[in-house]
């Protein structure tokens, strides 16, 4: 089965800095790679499919880009709404993977 | 509207066995595969099953094969999860979710709030 490897587990940044996250399959899969924010108490919501195609409603401060096996979420200006988990998540065929998740928080 | 909404869990003793359900609106039910996907507390998601729209072709992890199995009834719009011969480490909040289209190589664009299972003497 393909392993998802996110990074890092968690950051601190301030508000305005550009945020980075990491996420690396173990096999190449071409670009089904999709990205989730989850806020505390709530629901996963996609944000980013494809691996750089954005979700109606996703403010663009948001963007992904990678293909085969190295994928990345950035975040141009961190804004204090960002605060959640951040999971990367491999959705063709079956199994489907999941990252460990990213925990974003503002300095 | 558009929306996907789970029950049945519930607090049940290690080796029990439970019936989740999920109803689905707002869409044409038969035309998406629908997964489960589960969170322990305070833990990252873990994908649990899927069934394709019209049921022939199921999928799980490798953690719940052969204790857990996926069904569903497109007449009634309905989403199923049995699972049997429950650990304590299949608790976690139980999601049901969508495709975002038809086929396979979509991702989860539509999540229910979650139903609890725990699973403790």
């Amino acid at each position: 089965d393909i392993q998802m490897t996110q990074s890092p587990s968690s950051l601190s940044a301030s508000v305005g800095d550009r945020v980075t996250i990491s996420c690396r399959a173990s096999q190449g899969i071409s670009n089904s790679l999709a990205w989730y924010q989850q806020k505390p108490g709530k629901v996963p919501k996609l944000l980013i499919s494809a691996a750089s195609t954005l979700e109606s409603g996703v403010p663009s401060r948001f963007s992904g880009s990678g293909s085969g096996t190295d994928f990345t979420l950035t975040i141009s200006s961190l804004q204090p709404d960002d605060v959640a988990t951040y999971y990367c998540h491999k959705y063709n065929g079956a199994p489907q993977t999941f990252g460990q998740g990213t925990k974003v928080e503002i300095k | 509207e558009v929306q996907l909404f789970e029950s049945g869990g519930d607090l049940v003793p290690p080796g029990g066995s439970l019936r989740l359900s999920c109803a689905a609106s707002g869409f044409t039910f038969n035309n998406y595969n629908m997964h489960w996907v589960r969170q322990a507390p305070g833990k990252g998601l873990e994908w649990v099953s899927g069934i394709s729209g019209g049921g022939s072709t199921k999928n799980y992890a490798d953690s719940v094969t052969g204790r857990f199995t996926v069904s569903r009834d497109n007449s009634q719009n309905t989403l199923y999860l049995q699972m049997n011969s429950l650990r304590a480490e299949d608790t976690a909040f139980y999601y049901c979710a969508k495709r975002a289209g038809s086929g396979s190589n979509y991702p989860l664009d539509l999540w229910g709030q979650g139903t609890l299972v725990t699973v403790s003497s």
